[in-house]
């Protein structure tokens, strides 16, 4: 059974850069499925942030919320079995519970979530 | 991007009656070539993660109850719960699969 755990500092400074970790365990990181994030702001909606494609397609590569692109970076350390999230020049609005997630159909939808991690963007 | 919205925001249903929880794409999600609709439903309990109940529109997740089922096409979409039980209080939320960014709905919050 997949099973995904996110883990990082819970309280960021602003202007500063998130960075999050997404343990993978009972299951290859370098397998055909893409990796997700997704954030929750407190009392809020879902938002999907961006995901990196497994090998199979465009060589591993991410797409991003063109909301984000410009501050975000996904990456994949296959040695480590995780991937990872940053988000630079965070905000209040960066607040958030956030999720990762694998989409195992390579079709958008995802079946496997981590627990979230909450994210405060203070001073 | 695609703009999902959902309808109502909440709704308080009997135990053993029916929910009904309806979504709207601001554009079609329906890809002609295979002729399936890349709409998916979730349902978020307080404190845990989404859970994933219904991907392409109708098919049902392995090991989710029959209760739940799904339906629609194109831009129109309807999430059904049929003989509500005290465990299905919960925020549902549906989500296109169609491009990126994908996107969600604000999400229904279900009460008894």
């Amino acid at each position: 059974q997949v099973q995904l755990q996110e883990s990082g500092p819970g309280l960021v400074k602003p202007s500063g850069t998130l960075t999050l970790t997404c343990a993978v365990s009972g299951g290859s990181i370098s397998s055909n499925y893409w990796w997700s994030w997704v954030r929750q702001p407190p009392g809020k909606g879902l938002e999907w942030i961006g995901e990196w494609i497994g090998e199979v397609y465009r060589s591993g590569s991410s797409n991003y919320n063109p909301s984000l692109k410009s501050r975000v970076t996904i990456s994949v350390d296959k040695s480590k079995n995780q991937f990872s999230l940053k988000l630079n020049s965070v905000t209040a609005a960066d607040t958030a519970v956030y999720y990762c997630a694998r989409d195992s159909a390579n079709s958008g939808w995802f079946d496997y979530w981590g627990q979230g991690i909450l994210v405060t963007v203070s001073s | 991007d695609i703009v999902m919205t959902q309808s109502p925001d909440s709704l308080a249903v009997s135990l053993g009656e029916r929910a009904t929880i309806n979504c709207k794409s601001s554009q079609s999600v329906l890809y002609s070539s295979n002729n399936k609709d890349y709409l998916a439903w979730y349902q978020q309990k307080p404190g845990q993660p989404p859970k994933l109940l219904i991907y392409w529109a109708s098919s049902r997740k392995s090991g989710v109850p029959d209760r739940f089922s799904g339906s629609g096409s194109g831009t129109n979409f309807t999430l059904t719960i049929n003989s509500l039980q005290a465990e299905d209080v919960a925020v549902y939320y549906c989500q296109q699969h169609y491009n990126t960014p994908y996107t969600f709905g604000q999400g229904t919050k279900l009460e008894i």
